[in-house]
């Protein structure tokens, strides 16, 4: 089945800088990547997501990068907010079911 | 909109009985639901995915009888927690997708506890 590796497990910056949070992927089959951001007891809320004929998608300060050959994909957010700080998930889909990374909790200090 | 709503937010209960959680999809139909479980600083992971009007397909490990899921309709689906014991304390999450579509949304997740 599928692995997602997701690293790094802890990201700490200060308000403004970049954040960068990457995965890597197994089955070559899969097609779909989204990322999810979760606030402390609350569901994961989908926040960007990119198809495999794309290799990259921005949405504001959100961009996510997907490189098929390597298995790699990227978050990428700027102008980081201490509203931004959570936990990240990305997943893996190529059959309906999503399979997770373990997560990264990211730190934003004003 | 894609809203997924859950009930209730926290159950707390006594060892041995049961519990059931609801979810549902407030502005769309979805075909097909998923059921995670979520421990504490831990992913989600994958307990069973239920199709409207079909038996829920579960995951390796994941007991059938004791999670009972029910998808009556293209809006509700619930998970019964069978014969509760303490290490089934968890936050179960659920998630709703469109027909034909990848994307799944959440639900704001149940904290269930059992003494």
């Amino acid at each position: 089945g599928e692995n997602v590796e997701q690293h790094p497990s802890t990201l700490s910056v200060q308000e403004g800088d970049s954040a960068v949070i990457k995965c890597t992927y197994s089955d070559s089959a899969s097609n779909y990547f989204p990322w999810y951001k979760q606030e402390l007891g609350k569901g994961p809320q989908l926040i960007i997501d990119i198809r495999s004929n794309v290799g990259e998608k921005k949405d504001q300060r959100i961009a996510v990068t997907l490189n098929k050959t390597a298995k790699h994909f990227s978050l990428h957010i700027t102008e980081t907010q201490p509203e931004d700080s959570a936990v990240y998930f990305c997943a893996a889909s190529g059959y309906s079911t999503l399979t997770f990374g373990k997560g990264t909790m990211l730190l934003v200090s004003p | 909109g894609a809203v997924v709503s859950q009930h209730p937010s926290r159950v707390i209960c006594k060892s041995g009985t049961s519990v059931k959680i609801e979810c549902r999809s407030l502005d769309f139909q979805a075909t097909t639901m998923f059921w995670y479980r979520q421990f504490p600083k831990q992913s989600l992971m994958l307990m069973a995915t239920s199709n409207e009007g079909s038996k829920a397909t579960y995951e390796q490990g994941v007991e059938k009888d004791k999670f009972l899921i029910n998808h009556a309709s293209l809006t509700l689906s619930t998970l019964t927690v069978t014969s509760a014991h303490p290490e089934d304390s968890s936050f179960y999450i659920c998630s709703a997708k469109r027909e034909g579509m990848d994307t799944q949304y959440f639900g704001p997740g149940t904290r269930l506890t059992v003494l």
